[in-house]
């Protein structure tokens, strides 16, 4: 069975200093990974997506993921922090074509210091 | 476009009771997916529609239920409220004609049972 776990509920890091958020994946097929941000009494919002395309995917806001098969890893990542990315992070995985039962991780909360 | 909506927004409810939820999708959206996001358990998938009918289920017992009607507007109902039905509960649309696996989510109904 596809899941996703996210190691680190909690990251804090300085304004301008990078972010690194680590999810790895089990998955016994190729995986359509995924990073949410969720800000507080809001929805999810997208990020970016993996689907077998390219390795290294660009999201919104600067964020990137790259996927790495070798380590079963889909580590979300951001030059430089700002603090408007403060919020919950999640990474997610789907069990495959029309089957949209997304499976979430527990989540990481980045907290962004002045 | 406009973005996925979700009606009420908060709600206020007595065990025992029941309760109905409302989610309209992005517009050419087929899919309807509703999701419970509780502190404990974190963010688990309820069910998903696809033109009118259940495509798939999760692990939720059977006070849990859902429709989804022509124009793709969903409404999912808790029967016999419990406190631990206390949760965000969140939607979400997505378009399955392509291999877009993307989920757009609403911000969500916050369902408080007293």
């Amino acid at each position: 069975a596809q899941s996703v776990t996210q190691l680190g509920s909690h990251v804090s890091v300085s304004e301008g200093a990078l972010v690194l958020l680590r999810c790895n994946y089990s998955s016994s097929v190729p995986p359509y990974l995924f990073w949410y941000v969720q800000y507080p009494n809001q929805g999810l919002q997208l990020l970016l997506k993996y689907t077998s395309a390219a390795t290294l995917v660009k999201g919104i806001n600067g964020f990137e993921a790259e996927f790495k098969k070798s380590e079963t890893s889909f580590h979300l990542t951001k030059p430089s922090a700002h603090m408007s990315d403060a919020a919950e992070y999640f990474c997610a995985v789907i069990r495959g074509v029309n089957n949209n039962d997304m499976r979430f991780g527990a989540g990481t909360r980045l907290t962004v210091k002045p | 476009k406009a973005g996925v909506t979700q009606t009420p927004r908060y709600l206020i409810k007595t065990r025992g009771q029941q309760v109905t939820l409302s989610c309209s999708p992005i517009s050419g959206h087929r899919s309807v997916s509703w999701y419970q996001q509780t502190p404990g358990q974190g963010l688990q998938f309820l069910f998903e529609y696809f033109s009118e009918t259940q495509r798939n289920k999760g692990n939720f017992p059977g006070r849990f239920s859902g429709r989804q009607f022509s124009n793709s507007r969903s409404e999912m109902n808790v029967s016999t409220l419990e406190l631990g039905d206390s949760a965000l509960y969140l939607c979400a649309s997505a378009y399955t004609g392509t291999l877009s696996y993307e989920q757009y989510f609403g911000p969500g109904t916050r369902l408080t049972v007293t």
